[in-house]
């Protein structure tokens, strides 16, 4: 079955540091996104991304980097990890061509950031 | 700026009653509706959705009810059940391509 998978599923790291979150997708969908879920604000985008080689800011993208070499990989970089970037991040993929808009999400990974 | 508002932010229902979580969305572009249910530990997943030329879309126990003029549309929960306690997330799509705009979340509990 075509699923969509998040790593690592925990992370803790120190303020300062690089962390990559990895998400992988197998429904090869053209459209993939990242969003963070905080308490009280509900799912805010990041970045996004509508194929190989686009990668688009989203609503809160500052001190977050993305790439797409492929179809399959989002990975999601914080380039100096903050405290206020602890959070639970989630990656999407849906199909560009469809008119449901139905996202797929992976499980999530949850940051710390200390 | 939240496009999309959600309220309440948690709420707590009795086994059988009815759960109604309300969201008011500000740009008239938005042309699709989801809503999406989260358990714990889980990612979001799509439960229901509607789009603005219908008032209302029935699946079951979920109905959702669409006021365009008012811009506003809800989640009616019938009968609900202790395994409907989850998260609600309503959402508002706009183009171009699929993004969403979420509602920041209603915590539903339904006690046994």
């Amino acid at each position: 079955d075509a699923e969509i998978t998040q790593s690592p599923r925990h992370k803790i790291t120190e303020t300062g540091r690089q962390v990559t979150l990895a998400c992988h997708q197998t429904w090869n969908h053209n459209n993939m996104f990242w969003y963070r879920q905080d308490l009280g604000h509900g799912l805010r985008l990041i970045h996004y991304s509508y194929g190989v080689q686009d990668t688009n800011k989203g609503e809160v993208s500052d001190g977050y980097s993305v790439s797409r070499s492929n179809t399959e990989d989002l990975p999601l970089t914080l380039e100096s990890a903050a405290s206020s970037q602890t959070s639970v991040y989630f990656c999407a993929s849906s199909d560009g061509t469809g008119n449901t808009g139905e996202l797929f999400f992976g499980e999530g990974s949850r940051l710390t950031v200390l | 700026q939240q496009q999309v508002k959600q309220s309440p932010q948690s709420l707590i229902v009795q086994k059988g009653g009815i759960s109604i979580i309300n969201c008011a969305y500000e740009n008239t572009a938005f042309d699709y509706f989801p809503w999406y249910q989260q358990f714990p530990g889980k990612g979001p997943a799509l439960l229901i959705a509607i789009r603005p030329d219908v008032s209302e879309k029935k699946e079951g126990r979920f109905t959702i009810s669409f006021n365009k003029s008012a811009k506003q549309f809800s989640l009616h929960i019938m009968d609900s059940q202790p395994g409907d306690s989850a998260t609600y997330f309503c959402a508002a799509r706009g183009r171009p391509g699929n993004m969403l705009t979420f509602g920041g979340g209603t915590r539903l509990m339904v006690k046994p």
